[in-house]
C-alpha cells in the first residue's frame, strides 16, 4: 500500500522570505500522480499544485513550485515570497487507483506552516 | 453551482446515538468519497462510491454506512456512535478519471 510522509509537524517563515516543505512517499507504480492541498482554519481544502510521475518537469503555480524526485519518491513544496495568507495546514497527497477503477487519495500528516510578519 | 454541500457543520452526539452526515454535489460527479480527519493528522479514506448503486469500503469503514442511490447525493451513516469517531467528517467528489477532486467544507462530528 502507498504511504506518504510529512516529516515536518510544523513550519515558520518571515513573510516575504521563501519556505520548503518536504514530502516523501513510497510505491510501487510507475504512474500517479501528487498533490499539495493547503487547509485554512476554514477546514476547506485547496487544491495548491499537482505533478505527474511520467512529467520530468517540476510544476509551478505562481509562487508555488515543487521539486519532484521520482527516484528518490521524494516530493517537497517550495512557497516563494510567502504572504500571511498562506498560513495553513499544508497536506501532501498521493492518487492511486481502486480496484473499482477509483481514483483516491493518501495523505500525509500535515505540516502546520506559520508566517511570521 | 454549489459545488459539493455537507450538513450539518457541526454536531454533537452522545455514545450509542446514530446520524446520517448529508453529501449533495450539483457538479456530475461519479466518484464520492467519505474521509476523516483526526486531529493533527491526514484525511483517512472512509468509503467511497464509483457511480449509483456502487460503493466500496475504504482503509478506515468500521462503524459506518453509506448508501448512493442517486448520482448526486452520498449519506455516511453512523452506528452506535462512539467517542473513536470524534473526528472532521469530509466529503468529496470528482467527475472523472484524472480530475480534480472537490472537497465539501467538513463536518465537525463530537461524540460524548
Amino acid at each position: 500500500a502507498q504511504t506518504v510522509t510529512q516529516s515536518q509537524p510544523e513550519m515558520s517563515v518571515q513573510e516575504a522570505e521563501t519556505v520548503t516543505l518536504s514530502c516523501t512517499y513510497d510505491t510501487s507504480e510507475s504512474d500517479y500522480y501528487l498533490f499539495w492541498y493547503k487547509q485554512p482554519p476554514s477546514r476547506q481544502m485547496i487544491l495548491v499544485i499537482r505533478q505527474e510521475a511520467y512529467k520530468q518537469q517540476n510544476a509551478t503555480e505562481n509562487r508555488f513550485s515543487v521539486n519532484f524526485q521520482k527516484a528518490a519518491k521524494s516530493f517537497s513544496l517550495k512557497i516563494s515570497d510567502s504572504q500571511l495568507g498562506d498560513a495553513a495546514m499544508y497536506f501532501c497527497a498521493y492518487r492511486t487507483t481502486t480496484i473499482q477503477g477509483a481514483q483516491k487519495l493518501v495523505f500525509g500528516q500535515g505540516t502546520r506552516l506559520t508566517i511570521n510578519p | 453551482n454549489a459545488g459539493v454541500t455537507q450538513t450539518p457543520k457541526f454536531r454533537i452526539l452522545k455514545i450509542g446515538q446514530s446520524m446520517t452526515l448529508q453529501c449533495a454535489q450539483d457538479m456530475n460527479h461519479n466518484y464520492m468519497y467519505w474521509y476523516r480527519q483526526d486531529p493533527g493528522m491526514g484525511l483517512k479514506l472512509i468509503y467511497y462510491s464509483v457511480g449509483a448503486g456502487i460503493t466500496d469500503k475504504g482503509e478506515v469503514p468500521n462503524g459506518y454506512n453509506v448508501s448512493r442511490s442517486t448520482t448526486e447525493d452520498f449519506p455516511l451513516r453512523l452506528e452506535l456512535a462512539a467517542p473513536s469517531q470524534t473526528s472532521v467528517y469530509f466529503c468529496a467528489g470528482k467527475t472523472g478519471v484524472n480530475t480534480e477532486a472537490f472537497f465539501g467544507q467538513g463536518t465537525r462530528l463530537t461524540v460524548v
